[in-house]
């Protein structure tokens, strides 16, 4: 069965600290880990990670798959208020045909003070 | 173009009611998802489709029915309504993956109270 687990579980920090959140993952066939943001409602899509030691980065939000190791980290640097928000590591299941079923972890709730 | 949207956005059921939630997309994508969200789990699956006509359990499937009468249309029914079926219930759809893995795009949520 694949696993994904997250830590920390909440963090709270002040505006312009840097924070790293962790994901760990068991999965048969692994394809991809994809990392999304969820603030009030919907979760929405931040990365998909493929490969190893190759970051993404989208302003101030970088992540990094390590595929030897399981793991993947999310980094948010000089943090705003508005990164506030539960951040969900996910990876679509094994199986002979990809339908795309995620596995998600329990996710990481980032509190930033001002 | 509306992405996913789901009705109702709240409900408070009694335990032993029913109820369907309704999950529309208008992006023409194949694959439709039910999750359920409580607190330090993550998401979990409930079930999902892929295509018109076609349903599959996922991970939580007890207790809940789905139907995929129509492309664009994934129907959610509790058929009598537990306590344990409180929860945030988020629909999803991606298009058809061919070997590699396509974003998920996610509803704004049904939050239902079962008391």
């Amino acid at each position: 069965e694949d696993k994904v687990v997250q830590s920390p579980l909440s963090l709270v920090v002040h505006e312009g600290d840097t924070v790293t959140l962790n994901c760990s993952y068991e999965v048969t066939n692994f394809r991809s880990l994809l990392w999304y943001k969820q603030e009030k409602k919907a979760p929405t899509f931040l990365f998909m990670l493929t490969s190893s030691g190759i970051e993404k980065k989208s302003g101030r939000l970088s992540s990094i798959l390590d595929k030897k190791e399981l793991f993947s980290i999310l980094n948010i640097t000089a943090t705003q208020t508005g990164d506030s928000a539960i951040y969900l590591c996910a990876v679509p299941n094994a199986g002979g045909t990809s339908y795309g079923k995620l596995t998600f972890g329990q996710g990481t709730i980032l509190t930033v003070h001002p | 173009n509306a992405g996913v949207t789901q009705t109702p956005k709240f409900r408070v059921l009694k335990t032993g009611q029913s109820m369907t939630l309704l999950c529309a997309q208008d992006m023409n994508h194949e694959y439709m998802y039910w999750y359920r969200q409580d607190p330090g789990m993550g998401l979990r699956l409930i079930h999902y489709s892929v295509g018109e006509g076609t349903t599959a359990k996922g991970e939580v499937p007890d207790g809940y029915n789905v139907s995929r009468l129509k492309k664009q249309n994934f129907l959610l029914g509790l058929e009598s309504a537990a306590p344990s079926q409180t929860s945030v219930y988020f629909c999803a759809s991606s298009y058809s993956p061919s070997g590699s893995y396509n974003e998920q795009f996610f509803g704004p949520g049904t939050r239902l109270t079962v008391l």
